[in-house]
């Protein structure tokens, strides 16, 4: 079974410019989560997906932080304009839908904001 | 939001040895208890879930105290591929799927 996919890996950015992920859950799987993992940190929830419905997204900072997951399937997560404290691994995860299920998480994208 | 907390270490520990570290949490409604773990700059992996009876996997057994409400990891015989960081996750009420901040275990040769 394919796992969850990310891209980029790595990116760099100076502070107010934008940023865009991308994430593929693994197939057929319902749930799809964004979160940031600061370091020396646990990840922090940013957003959770329901197919292509919001199941939870109050600790997304919705002032500079936007995601869509249009056809139920890939995510993207933006952030515009970035700050300096957006400098994290963005992880996305997904999982069959159940909250009983556990997540399988991508390689992560590794933002540094300078 | 409800809290998860987990002792962060580091735990260093010889190898060969046993360790153990527990994590708390504060909503009484949590229905799923998950361990991860998590390599330097990797993702996080499950390692177990976390059963009412208890369970147990291999070297690591992994037990819910409800009353108290905590969940503990439990690794014998420890060897030097155990050195990682060991996250807690609590999932159920309104609160949705919750981390720890992790536990960082170092073991040595």
């Amino acid at each position: 079974e394919a796992g969850v996919a990310q891209s980029p890996r790595y990116k760099i950015i100076e502070k107010r410019q934008s940023v865009a992920f991308w994430c593929n859950p693994i197939s057929g799987h319902a749930t799809l989560y964004w979160y940031q993992q600061i370091l020396g940190q646990g990840p922090k929830l940013l957003i959770q997906f329901q197919n292509n419905g919001v199941v939870d997204d109050s600790q997304l900072p919705k002032d500079r932080f936007s995601a869509e997951r249009l056809k139920g399937v890939d995510s993207t997560l933006k952030i515009q304009p970035a700050k300096l404290e957006d400098s994290a691994v963005y992880l996305c995860a997904s999982s069959p839908g159940s909250y009983n299920s556990p997540l399988h998480f991508g390689n992560g994208t590794r933002l540094t904001v300078t | 939001r409800k809290e998860v907390e987990q002792d962060p270490g580091p735990f260093n520990v010889p190898e060969g040895a046993t360790v153990a570290f527990n994590c708390t949490y504060s909503n009484s409604a949590s229905q799923s208890f998950f361990w991860y773990r998590q390599d330097c700059r990797k993702e996080p992996k499950l390692l177990m879930s976390v059963y009412s009876s208890g369970n147990e996997d291999g070297r690591f057994t992994a037990q819910l105290n409800r009353a108290s409400q905590y969940i503990s990891l439990l690794i014998r015989d420890s060897k030097l591929s155990d050195s990682a960081t060991y996250l807690c996750v609590v999932t159920g009420g309104a609160d949705g799927l919750t981390f720890g901040k992790g536990t960082h275990l170092i073991i040595q040769p």
